[in-house]
């Protein structure tokens, strides 16, 4: 399957401040996603990243909070915008085929 | 909603020893998916189960889909220390079959 490179891969930031995450896939991919993966906890699905147009984000997740881009087949960002503590987390960049395949995460800690 | 329930939550085995987990429902899947999650990294898919009854191995991995289609379980044989990790089952959710939902997870850890 088709590898996937998150950057950054860790980060700390400071409350208020924004992120943003960029995934590249090295072949084109039909579908993307950015899951959240809490501490301890499994994957929760933010949005699924469309090409050239707005992402479908899923109940509790907005555009405003996590905006997210993907201007062509291999490649999305998702930012982390006016963070706080609870948005410590593990963000992940999916990717869809025929199966469906994860990026190392990027891990986030919010002081 | 749907739910995916995973048993155990976690386990501490002997090396050596065999491993059973497993995924349960109240809704039907059509698909099962079992993934590993190691220390620091995403999720890698280990086995997709497409029919029900449909027993699958991969290495000394083995997954069986339910024939009631509510229910799938995993057993690892003869475990190792590089087992150690989170699984996590999965399947389609029924408003967006390209959209999975995912299970609790077990964690295992392996005495050595």
């Amino acid at each position: 399957s088709a590898v996937i490179s998150q950057k950054p891969s860790r980060d700390i930031c400071q409350r208020g401040t924004s992120l943003t995450i960029q995934c590249q896939v090295d072949s084109q991919v039909t579908m993307m996603f950015w899951y959240r993966q809490q501490p301890g906890q499994s994957l929760t699905l933010i949005a699924t990243a469309n090409q050239g147009s707005e992402a479908t984000y899923e109940s509790g997740f907005v555009i405003d909070k996590f905006p997210i881009s993907r201007p062509n087949l291999t490649f999305s960002t998702l930012t982390v915008s006016n963070m706080s503590p609870e948005d410590s987390s593990i963000y992940l960049c999916s990717g869809r085929t025929d199966e469906q395949f994860f990026g190392p995460g990027t891990r986030l800690t919010v002081l | 909603g749907q739910q995916l329930n995973q048993s155990p939550q976690s386990m501490f085995i002997q090396e050596g020893e065999d491993v059973s987990m497993n995924c349960t429902s109240s809704s039907i899947f059509n698909t099962w998916l079992w993934y590993k999650q190691d220390p620091g990294e995403g999720p890698v898919l280990l086995i997709a189960l497409y029919k029900a009854g449909e027993l699958t191995s991969n290495g000394r991995l083995t997954a069986q889909f339910g024939i009631t289609r509510k229910d799938s379980f995993l057993n690892i044989s003869a475990s190792i220390p590089s087992d150690v990790g989170i699984y996590f089952c999965a399947g389609p959710r029924m408003d967006s079959s390209y959209k999975l939902i995912f299970g609790s997870g077990t964690r295992l850890l392996v005495r050595p």
